[in-house]
């Protein structure tokens, strides 16, 4: 089975634009979260989507947002760019399940974002 | 809120030495607890996890974490280091109930760099 796909893997913006960044989940996985990661902050949850709804939010200010489709690809959007915005932006997807093993997430290898 | 907190920024070991990484969590419950590896420039990959059950859980490459409900930790153990083995290792916690605002969410510590020297 393929893994987590995130594209692109690197971009820089500019201050004050928008950007979108793209997950495929594994074949069948049907939640997908994203994390952010910086020196300073470490890994920080952004949200959770399944089944194209958002069921889970971290503590990020509205320029963060995000989406699901139906085939469970999922994007995020950062809208406004500020320099602190830049960092590793992760993806990871899970199993939804009765079960434990929903709880765990494959990560894919990340977007490095770049603001200048 | 649940939180980890891994108390060592950094360690150096020598190849071949045996290597102990701690973890501790504050969590209401009986919490689900992972340790991921992230090699420079990389996305995590997951050692281990621990969900119910044996305390002593097994994990890829050699790791092995014990869960110990009395401390409140859940320590990665190598018992023999290999070069490759040099990254940055994360301990994380997830809920054991899913529901609410507790969905998709794992909470990090904030990580331990390995050294490995030769």
């Amino acid at each position: 089975k393929a893994g987590v796909t995130q594209t692109p893997r690197y971009l820089i913006k500019t201050r004050g634009q928008q950007v979108t960044l793209s997950c495929s989940p594994i074949s069948g996985h049907r939640s997908v979260s994203w994390y952010q990661q910086t020196p300073g902050q470490g890994l920080q949850f952004l949200f959770e989507y399944f089944s194209e709804t958002q069921r889970n939010k971290g503590n990020f200010p509205g320029r963060f947002s995000g989406r699901q489709f139906s085939n469970s690809r999922s994007e995020m959007n950062v809208s406004t760019l500020e320099l602190g915005d830049s960092a590793l932006y992760l993806c990871a997807s899970s199993l939804e399940g009765g079960d434990s093993s929903y709880n765990e997430q494959f990560f894919g290898p990340g977007t490095r974002l770049t603001v200048l | 809120a649940q939180s980890v907190t891994q108390p060592d920024i950094h360690i150096t070991v020598s190849e071949g030495a045996s290597l102990e990484l701690r973890c501790n969590y504050s969590y209401g419950a009986t919490p689900y607890l992972f340790w991921y590896v992230q090699s420079p420039g990389q996305g995590l990959q997951l050692l281990l996890k621990y969900f119910s059950g044996d305390t002593l859980v097994q994990g890829i490459k050699g790791f092995e974490a014990e869960f110990k409900r009395s401390q409140s930790s859940f320590n990665l153990r190598k018992p023999s280091v290999h070069w490759s083995d040099a990254a940055e290792y994360f301990c994380a916690v997830g809920p054991s109930n899913a529901g609410g605002t507790s969905y998709g969410k794992l909470t990090f510590g904030q990580g331990t760099i390995l050294t490995v020297h030769p």
